[in-house]
């Protein structure tokens, strides 16, 4: 049964920070690997997904995949206010009956101007 | 552009009372979820569908039922609200199988008293 934890739990960072943001899972056959954000009172929505190993880059947000110590991470340059959310990563496992997306805790993260 | 709703907004329901949360999406896509969410906390799968009459367990299933008798709308029902359940339901769908982005309602908070 895949388990995917994040950490930390909350992070507080100034504005301008690089923030980094973790993310781990259990099951190594694991194939899609996505980061969602959730801002106060709204739905969540995607901001990226990486399949291989390696790094993607989409503006201010990086995400670094590493299959093999079960492990990816969101970064964050330049953190702004608006970027305070519920960050939710997400694990797709493939399976016999269709395939799960299984999201992690979320880490809280708030920006201070 | 496609929207998915939930019906309703805010449902109070007694303990030990069997409630029905509604879904409808219009992005024709194939898959369709149930996530709970607890305050300020991560999403936990209740139940998913791959296509019209399918359904599948999720982690949490134990306690719910869900019914998918169209490609559009997937309802779920709490067989006896317990008062530590009381979250937020959020119901999603994507094209694929976690493959591809997956789309978020707003939710249906649950309170039961």
């Amino acid at each position: 049964q895949q388990n995917v934890q994040q950490s930390p739990e909350s992070l507080i960072v100034p504005e301008g920070a690089r923030t980094s943001l973790n993310c781990t899972f259990s099951d190594s056959a694991s194939q899609y690997f996505w980061w969602y954000r959730q801002h106060s009172g709204k739905a969540p929505k995607a901001l990226m997904s990486i399949f291989s190993n390696g790094e993607k880059e989409e503006g201010r947000f990086t995400i670094h995949l590493n299959k093999a110590s079960l492990h990816f991470s969101l970064h964050i340059r330049d953190s702004q206010p608006s970027d305070s959310a519920l960050y939710l990563c997400a694990v797709l496992n493939y399976g016999g009956s269709g395939n799960k997306l299984i999201f992690g805790t979320g880490t809280l993260l708030s920006v201070k101007p | 552009g496609g929207i998915i709703t939930q019906t309703p907004k805010f449902l109070i329901g007694q303990e030990g009372q069997k409630l029905t949360l509604k879904c409808q999406q219009n992005f024709n896509h194939d898959t369709m979820y149930w996530y709970r969410q607890d305050s300020g906390k991560g999403l936990r799968l209740i139940y998913y569908s791959i296509t019209e009459n399918d359904l599948q367990k999720g982690d949490l299933s134990e306690g719910y039922d869900a019914s998918r008798e169209k490609k559009s709308s997937f309802s779920l029902t709490v067989t006896s609200a317990q008062k530590n359940e009381m979250a937020v339901f959020l119901c999603a769908s994507s094209i694929g199988q976690g493959n591809t982005e997956v789309f978020f309602g707003k939710g249906t908070r649950l309170t039961v008293v």
